[in-house]
C-alpha cells in the first residue's frame, strides 16, 4: 500500500499570502495520479486538482499543483477568506489512498 | 443537476448489518467506476470500495474485505453497500463518489451519510 504523508499538518497564514501544502508517497505514484481535494466542516471533499497538476472544472486559477514521483505540491498562490479548510491528497495508480490532511488555518 | 444521494445510514449495534444505498442523477451512471469512502468523526479519509461500470470487478479495502459488499444496479442509477459484522470502529461518514474509470479521480460526491456503530 502507498501511504501518503502530507506537511504540515496545520499551517496558519493571512488572506493574500501564497499556501504551499507538501504531499510525499512512501514510493513512487503511478503515471502522477495523484489528485488534492478540499474539505470544508460538513461538506464533502471538492476535486481541485488530478493528474498531479490539471485544474478540475471551476477551480480557480489560484490554486496549481506541482510534482512527480514520490513528492507533490499544491500551491495557492493568494489565499482567500473561502480558501481556509482541510486539504487532502489521493493516489489513484495503485489502488486508492488518501494522505492525512492538512489543516489551512487563518492566522 | 449532477448528484448523489445516499441514504441507509443510522444507529447499529456491533456485529450487525446496514445497506447504504446512493442514488445517482444528472450524469451517466453506467458510464461510471463507483466509490464508496469513509471518513470518521475527526479524522481523514479511507478508501472502503469499488465497482467497476458493469459491476464484473469490484475491489475492498483489508479493513472491510469480507465484511462489505458492493454492489450497483444500473437500471435504477443506484450504487449500494452491504456492511456486515459492524464494528465500533467502522463508526463514519460514508460518502459515494464517481470516477471516469478506475485509475481517475473521484469527481462527484454525495453529502454523506452517518453510520454509527454502538451497544
Amino acid at each position: 500500500e502507498i501511504v501518503l504523508t502530507q506537511s504540515p499538518g496545520t499551517l496558519s497564514l493571512s488572506p493574500g499570502e501564497r499556501a504551499t501544502l507538501s504531499c510525499r508517497a512512501s514510493q513512487s505514484v503511478t503515471s502522477s495520479y495523484l489528485a488534492w481535494y478540499q474539505q470544508k466542516p460538513g461538506q464533502p471533499p471538492r476535486l481541485l486538482i488530478y493528474g498531479a497538476s490539471s485544474r478540475a472544472s471551476g477551480i480557480p486559477d489560484r490554486f496549481s499543483g506541482s510534482g512527480s514521483g514520490t513528492d507533490f505540491t499544491l500551491t495557492i498562490s493568494r489565499l482567500e477568506p473561502e480558501d481556509f479548510a482541510v486539504y487532502f491528497c489521493q493516489q489513484y495508480g495503485s489502488s486508492y489512498t488518501f494522505g492525512q490532511g492538512t489543516k489551512l488555518e487563518i492566522k | 443537476q449532477v448528484q448523489l444521494v445516499e441514504s441507509g445510514g443510522g444507529v447499529v449495534q456491533p456485529g450487525r448489518s446496514l445497506k447504504l444505498s446512493c442514488a445517482a442523477s444528472g450524469f451517466s451512471f453506467s458510464n461510471s467506476v463507483m466509490h464508496w469512502v469513509r471518513q470518521a468523526p475527526g479524522k481523514g479519509l479511507e478508501w472502503v470500495a469499488g465497482i467497476s461500470y458493469d459491476g464484473g470487478y469490484k475491489y475492498y479495502a483489508d479493513s472491510v474485505k469480507g465484511r462489505f459488499t458492493i454492489s450497483r444496479d444500473n437500471s435504477k442509477n443506484t450504487l449500494y453497500l452491504q456492511m456486515n459484522s459492524l464494528r465500533a470502529e467502522d463508526t463514519a461518514v460514508c460518502y459515494c463518489a464517481r470516477s471516469e474509470r478506475g485509475a481517475d479521480a473521484f469527481d462527484i460526491w454525495g453529502q454523506g451519510t452517518m453510520v454509527t456503530v454502538s451497544s
